[in-house]
């Protein structure tokens, strides 16, 4: 079946402006999460969706980072004013019930650039 | 807060040589455990998993052992081969106070297999 797709792969961007990056989960999955991962770092967690409780957002950097998950499907990152710290790859991951022991699926990731 | 740490890579072996990549854990609780790999242009994927001590996930020729003592989860493959070659992420899982269930990703490891 369809993995978890975002889009788009890249998105080179200037600095201040704003992006937003897509993600699609696979169908079924209830928890949804977001990923940065910098250049010879780890990937830092950034926010977690499950079912229709309130995200998670405790790894969220500033406030010009938010995210949505519209009818606990498609889900959209959006990064405002960016800046070139913003800089990265950016994962997206779901899982099917998002508990302990479960398996996440990692999309392609977004690799965004701010000039 | 909870922690992953890994060897620092590259490891450089030669192909059909014994594979050991270190990961160790701090964490409030009793974690799930996870190696995740990142094959050259592609996206993370599971590579074996365990969910509670003593417990030994397999994949593809690699093992890991949940040691709770150590508070390890060591990677180990008797004979890599250059198809091998990847980064290697260490990841445990647990539930946090509010709930939910963010995941901790170690930095990863690099492997280089050559002929």
């Amino acid at each position: 079946g369809a993995g978890v797709s975002q889009s788009p792969s890249n998105k080179v961007t200037e600095k201040g402006k704003d992006v937003e990056l897509r993600c699609d989960p696979i169908s079924g999955h209830t928890a949804l999460y977001w990923y940065r991962q910098s250049l010879g770092q780890g990937l830092e967690f950034l926010i977690y969706f499950q079912g229709n409780s309130a995200p998670d957002k405790s790894g969220l950097p500033s406030d010009r980072f938010s995210a949505e998950r519209t009818g606990g499907s498609v889900s959209t990152l959006t990064i405002q004013r960016t800046q070139q710290e913003d800089s990265a790859v950016y994962l997206c991951a779901s899982s099917f019930t998002g508990t302990t022991t479960d398996t996440q699926y990692f999309g392609p990731g977004t690799r965004l650039t701010v000039l | 807060g909870n922690s992953v740490t890994q060897m620092e890579g590259p490891v450089t072996l030669s192909e059909e040589a014994f594979l050991t990549i270190n990961c160790t854990y701090t964490a409030t609780g009793y974690p799930s455990l996870f190696w995740y790999v990142q094959y050259p242009g592609e996206g993370l994927q599971l590579l074996l998993k365990a969910t509670k001590a003593d417990d030994k996930g397999s994949n593809k020729g690699f093992e890991a052992t949940y040691r709770k003592e150590t508070t390890s989860f060591h990677l180990e493959k008797g004979s890599v081969q250059v198809s091998d070659s990847a980064v290697y992420f260490c990841a445990l899982t647990l539930q946090g106070r509010g709930g939910s269930y963010i995941p901790t990703f170690g930095r990863g490891t690099s492997l280089i297999v050559h002929p």
